[in-house]
C-alpha cells in the first residue's frame, strides 16, 4: 500500500528553527509538496521537489531524498502565524496525490 | 487572476436528509476540478475528480456523487446523508494540460451530520 508519514504534533519557540519531516512509500514518485493549512481554513501550496536536494524559498526550505524516501521542510526565524499544519503529500505514478495525515505546528512566545 | 469559491461554509444536516455542495472557479478554462473530505487526524482524501464537463471519477466507493453541468462548477451531492459524511469537504482546481500537485483549494465546508 501507499504511506505518507509524518509526525502528529511538534511544539517550538518564536524566533527558532523547526524541522518537519516527511517519509513516503508510494508506487512511483512524480513530485512531493508541501501545504500548509491554518485551523479551519483551506490548505495553500509551499514548496515542490521533484529532484534530490533543497529547495530554499524564503524562511521556509524543503529537502528531499529519493533514495531515502524521505523530505523534511525547514522553518526559520519561527513567527506566531507559522502556527498551522503542514502537510506532506506526494503525487504517485498515476499522477495521483497521496497525503500525509498532517503535523500540527504549535509556536509559543 | 484566478479564484475558486464554495458554500455553504458550515451546514448542520439530519441522517438521511441531502445534500448539496457548490464549488465555482473564475479567471481559468477548463480546470481539472477536485472534492476532498479531510477528517480529523487523517490525510486528505479524494473523493472525485474532473478533466471536463460530464467527466467524473470516484475514487472510493461512497454515499456521495459529484456533477460537472458547466466547465467551472463542480457539485457534490448525497440523497442521503450517514453520520459518517461528517466532515470538512475541499474543492480545489488545478490547470489542465498538464500533471502539477500544486492544487489552489476553496474555502472549505464543514459539514455536521446529527
Amino acid at each position: 500500500g501507499q504511506n505518507i508519514d509524518q509526525p502528529t504534533e511538534m511544539t517550538a519557540t518564536e524566533g527558532a528553527i523547526v524541522q518537519i519531516n516527511c517519509t513516503y512509500q508510494t508506487s512511483g514518485f512524480n513530485g512531493l509538496f508541501w501545504y500548509q493549512q491554518h485551523a479551519g481554513e483551506a490548505p495553500t501550496f509551499l514548496s515542490y521537489n521533484v529532484l534530490d536536494g533543497l529547495e530554499e524559498k524564503g524562511r521556509f526550505s524543503s529537502f528531499l531524498s529519493r533514495s531515502k524516501g524521505y523530505s523534511y521542510l525547514l522553518l526559520k526565524e519561527l513567527q506566531m502565524k507559522d502556527s498551522a499544519s503542514y502537510l506532506c503529500a506526494v503525487m504517485d505514478s498515476n499522477y495521483q496525490l497521496i497525503w500525509g495525515a498532517g503535523t500540527k505546528l504549535i509556536i509559543k512566545p | 487572476s484566478q479564484t475558486i469559491h464554495q458554500w455553504p461554509a458550515t451546514l448542520v444536516q439530519p441522517v438521511g436528509s441531502p445534500l448539496s455542495l457548490e464549488c465555482t472557479v473564475e479567471g481559468t478554462s477548463n480546470p481539472n476540478l477536485y472534492w476532498y473530505r479531510q477528517a480529523a487526524g487523517r490525510g486528505l482524501q479524494l473523493l472525485f475528480y474532473s478533466v471536463g464537463i460530464g467527466q467524473i471519477s470516484s475514487e472510493v466507493p461512497q454515499n456521495l456523487s459529484a456533477s460537472r453541468p458547466q466547465d467551472r462548477q463542480f457539485i457534490l451531492s448525497s440523497k442521503k446523508l450517514l453520520l459518517s459524511d461528517s466532515g470538512f469537504y475541499l474543492c480545489a482546481w488545478s490547470p489542465s494540460g498538464r500533471e502539477t500537485g500544486e492544487l489552489f483549494f476553496g474555502e472549505g465546508s464543514r459539514l455536521t451530520v446529527l
